[in-house]
């Protein structure tokens, strides 16, 4: 079957770097999608990858080893407003999404 | 560009009325569209996909002639919950991608509609 894993929840400090993992196993693959969603609001967009490698795009990065099936979303300088649900999706061979549940990510002053 | 507008944002209506809700893509033409359901602290769940000009594809456990789609158009996708009670309050997303710019395309979400059945 199809598997899509993330930690349920992650807790950090303003100021701080946080990195958020995310593991699969999927039917065939074209590509992994990092979104972002506040309580309350739709996803928003954040990052794709498909090669092997890291994504820089200001504070926000995204990594991928396909071998591994594991890719990670990396968060510099946090703010209080980096508070919010982060999900992990993955484009099988049909080019469907699967999605992971999502990690809350809490951050203290 | 890939705007996905989502009307309308909050319902609140009695128990056994039909609700729609509609789904555009503003700057791009979708042949599919999405259909999200979330609960409250829960994961994002896909109801249906909608295909434009013929028949919507549902998830296991989804009712087909309760959550009727059409999407009619290349830019318009409609969700029309029939007979809503209660237990069918929650957060429904509708997303579509440019796939004018390849199939691998992110899905770009509308803002979604807060429905509330008393």
């Amino acid at each position: 079957g199809q598997n899509i894993d993330q930690p349920t929840e992650m807790t950090a400090t303003e100021g701080a770097i946080v990195q958020i993992n995310c593991t699969y196993q999927t039917s065939g693959f074209n590509g992994l999608f990092w979104y972002q969603q506040h309580a309350g609001e739709a996803p928003t967009f954040l990052s794709y990858n498909v090669l092997d490698g890291l994504e820089e795009k200001g504070r926000f990065s995204s990594f991928l080893s396909r071998s591994k099936g594991y890719s990670y979303l990396l968060l510099k300088e946090l703010q209080m407003k980096d508070s919010a649900s982060y999900l992990c999706a993955v484009m099988d061979s049909n080019y469907q999404l699967i999605w992971g549940a999502g990690t809350k990510l809490i951050i203290k002053p | 560009g890939a705007v996905v507008s989502q009307h309308p944002s909050w319902v609140i209506c009695k128990s056994g009325t039909s609700v729609k809700i509609e789904c555009r893509s503003l700057d791009f033409q979708a042949t599919t569209m999405f259909w999200y359901r979330q609960f409250p602290k829960q994961s994002l769940m896909l109801m249906a996909t909608s295909n434009e000009g013929s028949k919507a594809t549902y998830e296991q456990g989804v009712e087909k002639d309760k959550f009727l789609i059409n999407h009619a158009s290349l830019t318009l996708s409609t969700l029309t919950v029939t007979s809503a009670h209660p237990e069918d309050s929650s957060f429904y997303i509708c997303s579509a991608r440019d796939v004018s710019r390849g199939d691998n395309q992110p899905q770009h979400f509308g803002d979604g509609t807060r429905l509330s059945i008393l």
